[in-house]
């Protein structure tokens, strides 16, 4: 089957750096993306990762371990407007994407 | 450039009836996908248009729902009959390439069955 895991819920402070993490278990992959969430918004992409390591991309940086079915986004200098969810999916080998159960991110001033 | 747009935004129906909700891809991007996020639940696949061919719908659910892309552009999802399983958000997403780009999601529509 199929498995994607992140935490729930995660809080955080405005100006600190937060990691969400991402396990994933799945029979095929292709690389791995990051999605922001706003409540009643659509999904916006942030990251997609296929080689292993870390991707920078101004305050948000993602990192991809294929061996150890892993990805973390790093959020830096934490803003209010970056209360969201933030959704992990891997692309799996038939082109379909796996979606997570997404982690509500609070940032609290 | 306009973004990928759905209508409705929110539909109320009863179980049995039908519904039909219309998506509007970014112009030029030939890949168009059908999601639904059921409350509390993940976001799933449903299918996926190349141009106005169905390249995979192996995520529709069952064969009360009917997507059509004629011509290639907008994309309708049919719900014929309702059921009160069927409750949640319908996204759809469109991508310039297949695969490996970036899948730009409308804002959804929100179902709800009585």
């Amino acid at each position: 089957g199929q498995n994607i895991d992140q935490p729930t819920e995660m809080t955080a402070t405005e100006g600190a750096i937060v990691q969400i993490n991402c396990t994933y278990q799945t029979s095929g992959f292709n690389g791995l993306f990051w999605y922001q969430q706003h409540a009643g918004e659509a999904p916006t992409f942030l990251s997609y990762n296929v080689l292993d390591g870390l991707e920078e991309k101004g305050r948000f940086s993602s990192f991809l371990s294929r061996s150890k079915g892993y990805s973390y986004l790093l959020l830096k200098e934490l803003q209010m407007k970056d209360s969201a969810s933030y959704l992990c999916a891997v692309l799996h080998s038939n082109y379909q994407l796996i979606w997570g159960a997404g982690t509500k991110l609070i940032i609290k001033p | 450039e306009a973004g990928v747009t759905q209508f409705p935004s929110h539909s109320v129906i009863e179980k049995g009836q039908t519904v039909t909700l219309r998506c509007d891809p970014i112009s030029g991007h030939d890949n168009l996908y059908w999601y639904r996020r059921v409350m509390g639940k993940e976001i799933k696949f449903l299918l996926h248009f190349v141009k106005e061919s169905k390249q995979d719908e192996s995520g529709m659910p069952n064969n009360r729902f009917l997507a059509e892309r004629t011509g290639g552009t907008y994309s309708t999802l049919k719900v014929q009959p309702a059921e009160l399983e069927d409750s949640g958000v319908y996204f759809c997403a469109s991508s310039q390439r297949q695969v490996f780009d970036e899948q730009y999601f409308g804002p959804g529509t929100r179902l709800t069955v009585t």
